[in-house]
């Protein structure tokens, strides 16, 4: 059981370039997040998923857009990087609700832009 | 809007020395949740509570969910070294699945 896996770990990229952030989890969880956590900061979400076919914007949504054609996989597009973009993302997913609702992270992604 | 308040931000104390850290809520949630996040990792769930009152223990970890429910503290007994990193509450409505992270609870344990 792999839990919830990002990739890539690490990644540098020019302000203007497109990438995509990867993440899926074999859980069968319907919730999936993405969140950006700063440097000293708590995490701040920028999208969610309750479903496949089903996103919604988070606290922090600009500058970033996300797809849920599956129940496993959730990527994070990034389509024109910018300086403010810098930071480290996080994946998570959970069941929706009920006892046992916790939320589960991915180990991160590194995001650097210069 | 919603208000959640963690303190303290950080804390400084020698090893061996028991720690607490709270959070408050400006609503009620039905669920807190404290995870850890070490250097270089993602956050790991320490301590899951469910109900009003409800005081759970996770070897030297013990946490407690609020009769009010607007309110959990942690504590780390007899803390160690590998207990350095940031301790998050994590609260979840039952009604809207909204989750707010606090912001963190940073722990430098002194030799």
């Amino acid at each position: 059981n792999a839990g919830v896996t990002q990739t890539p770990k690490f990644r540098i990229l020019k302000i203007g370039q497109s990438m995509t952030l990867q993440c899926t989890q074999d859980m069968n969880h319907n919730y999936m997040y993405w969140y950006r956590q700063d440097p000293g900061m708590g995490l701040k979400l920028i999208y969610y998923s309750v479903g496949a076919g089903i996103t919604d914007k988070g606290e922090v949504p600009n500058g970033y857009n996300v797809s849920r054609s599956t129940t496993e996989d959730f990527p994070l597009r990034l389509e024109l990087a910018a300086p403010s973009q810098t930071s480290v993302y996080f994946c998570a997913s959970s069941y929706s609700e009920g006892l046992g609702n916790t939320i589960y992270f991915g180990e991160g992604s590194w995001l650097t832009v210069v | 809007g919603q208000q959640l308040n963690q303190s303290p931000q950080s804390m400084f104390i020698q090893e061996g020395e028991d720690v607490s850290m709270n959070c408050t809520s400006s609503s009620i949630f039905n669920t807190w949740l404290w995870y850890k996040q070490e250097p270089g990792e993602g956050p790991v769930l320490l301590i899951a509570l469910y109900k009003a009152g409800e005081l759970t223990s996770n070897g030297r970890l013990t946490a407690q969910f609020g009769i009010t429910r607007k309110d959990s503290f942690l504590n780390i007994s007899a803390s160690i070294p590998s207990d350095v990193g940031i301790y998050f509450c994590v609260l979840r409505r039952f009604r809207d699945d909204k989750i707010i992270f606090g912001k963190g609870t940073r722990l430098h344990i002194l030799p």
